[in-house]
């Protein structure tokens, strides 16, 4: 079975700085996804980045980036230029690839908030 | 607009009376899950379904039904709820890498139902 581990239950960082949020997983498959859900106070569940694990390029979407270290199983999330509305709970998520259900498996998630 | 529509949003009940939570999506897709979110645990997979009549439990199925009789809805039924039960309470849908990979594999989510038992 897959497990999802983060680290980090808390993090804080300065507004217009920059974070890293960590996040390890453990699975024996070789074609899986990899996601960053943002949790802001709404409670809706967005979607911040999405990784494919046959791509080695790391992905990246605007001021979001990461880190695909996949011998590592190592899948870490960069906010670059901090805003305060990036203050949210953050999800690591797993999916395994093609020929695989669609379920999607979590880590208990990293409570970021962004000070003025 | 692609959506995924949860009702209600907000529900208190008492130990032992059924309830529903509704679940719609209009993006055709063919898979649906239901997730349970609590404090410290993040989220956990309730039960899933691959296609119309097809569900199967995921990992935290107890005490929860559901049913798929048209493609767009997917009900969490609860019959006999019970403190334990309260929660936050997730749909999602998705059409993507599972079953036909692709590069746009995004899980859809509803806003969230926030249940609490009595």
């Amino acid at each position: 079975a897959q497990t999802v581990t983060q680290s980090q239950p808390e993090m804080s960082v300065q507004e217009a700085e920059t974070v890293t949020l960590s996040c390890t997983y453990d699975t024996s498959e070789n074609n899986y996804y990899l996601f960053w859900y943002k949790q802001p106070p709404s409670r809706q569940m967005i979607l911040v980045i999405r990784q494919e694990a046959y791509k080695q390029q790391n992905a990246t979407e605007n001021r979001f980036s990461v880190n695909f270290q996949k011998a590592a199983k190592s899948f870490s999330l960069k906010i670059s230029d901090s805003q305060l509305g990036d203050t949210a709970m953050y999800f690591c998520a797993f999916m395994k690839g093609q020929g695989g259900s669609e379920k999607l498996v979590f880590g208990k998630g990293t409570k970021l908030t962004v000070n003025p | 607009e692609a959506q995924v529509t949860q009702n209600p949003r907000y529900l208190i009940t008492v130990t032992g009376k059924k309830l529903t939570v509704t679940c719609s999506q209009n993006m055709n897709h063919e898979y649906m899950s239901w997730y349970r979110q609590d404090p410290g645990l993040g989220l956990r997979q309730i039960y899933y379904s691959m296609n119309v009549e097809v569900t199967d439990k995921g990992d935290v199925p107890e005490g929860y039904k559901v049913s798929r009789k048209e493609k767009r809805n997917f009900p969490l039924i609860l019959e006999s709820p019970s403190p334990n039960q309260t929660s936050l309470y997730f749909c999602a849908s998705s059409f993507g890498a599972g079953r036909w990979g692709g590069e746009d594999t995004e899980a859809f989510f509803g806003q969230g139902t926030r249940l609490t038992v009595v």
